[in-house]
């Protein structure tokens, strides 16, 4: 039971056009979302949060839009580059209880064309 | 900036071995946390402590598996008998409390191959 779901597998963009990776959850119970960037051989790099109370986040080049009606998040990258060809991972913090944890998707792999 | 620190690298093994793997948290990160990645899949969650206290554990951390974090400083994951099952990326991460808004960071993983 996949409770954070990356529906696409890989995403090819053009430099300096916009990517969009997309995610969808399925527990209401989540406080917080975040994205990471992963290049290989090494580990996941913290890149954008959202609260669950919020619907949008900016840093930079990154957006992140949150759509809770709909369970659905999506990170915008503008304007795309090179160096942002990376497996990218959408997760989503519970805490309960005293504990917390994170619970990711499979991943979406960007690859921006120079 | 000295982010979180993991050894060995890599590790091969045969099945039925022990492992021992080590995490170095971020210096004042109180929290840390145990995933394991295989391929295709994003990281799962093993295990989590606050400060020397081990929180919760997943279904996914059989008998097998025991970790640690004496003094709430660096911890270990151990393996016993290892299975091919095992074969993994173990990758650790640390954070202070979340409601200082701080995200986990993660250290570059030991992947573990079991012949």
């Amino acid at each position: 039971d996949q409770q954070v779901k990356q529906n696409s597998p890989s995403l090819s963009v053009q430099e300096g056009r916009i990517s969009i990776l997309n995610c969808d959850y399925t527990n209401s119970m989540f406080d917080y979302f975040l994205w990471y960037k992963k290049y290989p051989a090494e580990g996941p790099t913290f890149l954008i949060s959202i609260s669950s109370i919020k619907d949008k986040n900016e840093d930079g080049r990154f957006t992140v839009f949150l759509n809770k009606s709909a369970k659905h998040l999506s990170l915008h990258i503008v304007p795309s580059q090179p160096g942002d060809s990376a497996v990218y991972f959408c997760a989503a913090l519970i805490t309960q209880g005293g504990s917390e944890k994170l619970v990711f998707g499979k991943g979406t792999k960007l690859t921006v064309n120079p | 900036d000295t982010g979180v620190s993991q050894d060995p690298r890599h590790k091969i093994t045969k099945r039925g071995q022990n492992v021992t793997f080590r995490c170095d948290p971020i210096s004042e990160h109180n929290r840390l946390y145990w995933y394991r990645q295989t391929l295709g899949q994003g990281p799962e969650f093993l295990t989590y402590f606050q400060n020397e206290a081990q929180l919760e554990k997943s279904r996914l951390l059989s008998d097998r598996f025991s970790a640690e974090r004496p003094k709430g400083s660096f911890s270990t994951l151990e393996i016993q008998r290892t299975e091919q099952g095992d074969s993994a990326m173990y990758l650790c991460a640390s954070s202070l409390a979340w409601g200082a808004g701080q995200p986990q960071h993660f250290g570059d993983g030991t992947r573990l191959s079991i012949l």
